[in-house]
């Protein structure tokens, strides 16, 4: 999608299971962001980072947490925490300069099991 | 938090009508944007109208903001089957600092446009 990708398409949890969401880009973008969307619903910020080695919580980031290690990556850990983490997960992207609109990936759907 | 509210929820039309979805806000913005949903898809960007703009067309869309209202409209002139989809609006507080750049996403309209 344009330079972002998400793995994997879709999930599956059991419960009290960590699951790991990637989220990778090779647009050389500073900012990236996770967002959960629940049917019928609009998105909800979890985490988001503006540069390498830091991160921000969004809105609803109990029971998720991320890292910024590298400026390509942004996973999202799902934790044993978050009591209802059947949703899907949408990572996007942002250049500090230039275009202000956000490019999504694909998505990921998360199922517990 | 959701700052925008959409309106209407759901809107189905048939081919060739235009189509009118809403948005609303709460607090000040720097720009605005729309995007737009496939099923089961990410979201797509299709345009952006800054807190200094009153209108702004980009092919069959036209978007109009309202600053004093705290409100947009996205119009879709000449609908295709291909349009539908669920629309979401998007507002950039542009705060500065590490909530540059944040995106607040509305609820979304769900159009269906019928052939």
């Amino acid at each position: 999608d344009g330079g972002i990708t998400q793995s994997p398409k879709y999930l599956f949890r059991k419960e009290g299971q960590n699951v790991t969401l990637s989220c990778e880009q090779n647009l050389n973008h500073d900012a990236m962001y996770w967002y959960r969307q629940d049917p019928g619903q609009g998105l909800r910020l979890i985490y988001y980072s503006q540069i390498v080695n830091d991160f921000q919580k969004g809105d609803i980031a109990e029971g998720y947490s991320v890292s910024r290690e590298k400026k390509e990556s942004f996973p999202l850990t799902v934790t044993s925490a978050q009591k209802n983490p059947t949703a899907f997960y949408l990572c996007a992207i942002k250049s500090h300069v230039g275009f202000l609109g956000y490019t999504f990936g694909s998505g990921t759907r998360l199922t517990v099991v | 938090s959701q700052q925008g509210e959409e309106d209407p929820q759901a809107l189905s039309i048939q081919e060739g009508e235009n189509a009118t979805m809403n948005c609303s806000y709460k607090t000040s913005i720097n720009n605005l944007q729309w995007y737009r949903q496939n099923s089961g898809r990410g979201l797509v960007h299709l345009i952006l109208i800054r807190s200094n703009e009153r209108e702004k067309h980009s092919g069959r869309l036209r978007v109009t903001l309202d600053t004093s209202k705290k409100s947009s409209s996205l119009l879709i002139t000449a609908s295709r089957a291909a349009d539908t989809a669920s629309y979401f609006c998007a507002t950039d507080a542009g705060a500065g600092g590490t909530s540059y750049g944040k995106l607040t996403f509305g609820q979304g309209t769900i159009l269906t446009v019928h052939p």
